[in-house]
């Protein structure tokens, strides 16, 4: 079957760091997206793996390990406005489609 | 200013009507998608389309209908075959590119409630 495990929720201290983990088991594998989601709104694009090591964009880093089926997604001096639903979803190579975790809820208390 | 539009944001019908949600972007896309997402639960994939007058079925198609007959636009019609069909409905688009990673950008979202 295919599965893509991401914590509920998780909560953090703003300035900090903060490390979101996915892991995966799908019958083929095309990439790795994260999308941050505020509550109500639209998914928005954060990051793309489909290559082993880290990809880093501002306060924003992505980690992808195919062989483990593992990513996760690294937030750093985190703000306020970081508080959001975290989603990592997988391309399929079959059809090109993307497979959705249920996404992490992050908190951030002052 | 380019993007994906969806309408209305939130939408109220009775149970047994049949109701269409629009989904209209401007990215110059080629692929569309209709996702349904309820609260606890990863996007589920209803429809999708890569192509004028050409979609397929997505994981939760049933009850569910679609069509693509221009490129900018992708309707969504939830009938009243549809069991449980209260939950927020993401559209969204991407390009169709061999070798390129072809994110999707998503709309707003359509809130439907169905008492």
């Amino acid at each position: 079957g295919q599965n893509i495990d991401q914590p509920t929720e998780m909560t953090a201290t703003e300035g900090a760091i903060v490390q979101i983990n996915c892991t995966y088991q799908t019958s083929g594998f095309n990439g790795l997206f994260w999308y941050q989601q505020h509550a109500g709104e639209a998914p928005t694009f954060l990051s793309y793996n489909v290559l082993d090591g880290l990809e880093e964009k501002g306060r924003f880093s992505s980690f992808l390990s195919r062989s483990k089926g593992y990513s996760y997604l690294l937030l750093k001096e985190l703000q306020m406005k970081d508080s959001a639903s975290y989603l990592c979803a997988v391309l399929q190579d079959s059809n090109y489609q993307l497979i959705w975790g249920a996404g992490t809820k992050l908190i951030i208390k002052p | 200013d380019g993007g994906i539009t969806q309408s209305p944001k939130y939408l109220f019908r009775k149970e047994g009507q049949n109701v269409t949600l629009s989904c209209e972007q401007n990215l110059n896309h080629d692929a569309m998608y209709w996702y349904r997402q309820d609260p606890g639960q990863g996007l589920r994939l209803i429809y999708y389309s890569q192509i004028v007058n050409d979609f397929q079925k997505g994981d939760i198609a049933e009850g569910y209908s679609v069509s693509r007959e221009k490129k900018e636009s992708f309707p969504l019609t939830v009938t009243s075959a549809q069991k449980n069909p209260t939950a927020f409905y993401l559209c969204a688009s991407s390009a169709w590119e061999e070798g390129t990673r072809n994110e999707q950008y998503f709309g707003p979202g359509t809130r439907l409630t169905v008492t």
